[in-house]
């Protein structure tokens, strides 16, 4: 089945220790999202990709970088996690901007 | 920053009974769309509405979208225990996708 995966499920790192969250889709669309989301709050767009053009959110902080090295996959670097970083972080895609999309199972980060 | 208020933000009900969400806005939208997300899940699509007025049913589920493409409504019938999860409305702002601030439901046995 097409789907959107993201590994590992559960991270966990330490404070400052830089971590790297892993996305993969084979639906083959062109646009990609993360998302970050603490507990029982909704999901906040970090930034995307459309193919290779990367688009970040004003208000995300620098400690989050993302790579896309080609369309199937996304990655996302947090340099140096802080305790506040500590989340649930969802992949998204969809075939175009503004088209419906579709999340993996997300990637629940603890920092300690 | 355009905002989607959801009401209840929490709702606890039994078995059988029905119940609704409420998501809220000043702005005007061209679509909304409902997800639900299951702990430890990704949200999933349940729907998209599209025309001021427009009702859509998926099964117990039934979804409106306010005459003014402001508001919608989510009602489910006769919830059951599989019905539990957060419920996010979400709306399209320039390509990007705006959350609702959720509401979380737990139906009990």
């Amino acid at each position: 089945d097409a789907m959107v995966i993201q590994n590992p499920r559960y991270q966990v790192t330490q404070f400052g220790k830089p971590v790297t969250l892993s996305c993969s889709q084979t639906l083959n669309h062109n646009v990609m999202y993360w998302y970050q989301q603490k507990s029982s709050q909704a999901p906040k767009l970090l930034f995307h990709y459309y193919d290779k053009d990367f688009n970040n959110e004003a208000d995300t902080p620098d400690n989050f970088q993302s790579r896309r090295p080609n369309t199937s996959f996304c990655f996302l670097d947090i340099r140096s996690p802080g305790l506040g970083d500590a989340a649930m972080y969802l992949c998204a895609t969809s075939r175009f901007r503004g088209g419906e999309q579709f999340f993996g199972p997300g990637t629940r980060l603890t920092v300690l | 920053t355009q905002l989607l208020e959801q009401s209840p933000q929490f709702l606890s009900i039994q078995e059988g009974e029905n119940l609704t969400v409420y998501c809220n806005s000043s702005s005007v939208f061209s679509s909304l769309q409902w997800y639900r997300q299951e702990p430890g899940e990704g949200p999933v699509l349940l729907v998209t509405v599209v025309t001021g007025g427009e009702v859509k049913k998926l099964k117990r589920l039934t979804f409106q979208f306010g005459d003014a493409r402001k508001d919608s409504s989510l009602h489910i019938t006769a919830a059951q225990t599989g019905d539990t999860g957060l419920y996010l409305c979400a709306a399209l702002n320039t390509d990007k996708l705006i959350f609702g601030t959720g509401t979380r439901l737990q139906v009990f046995p």
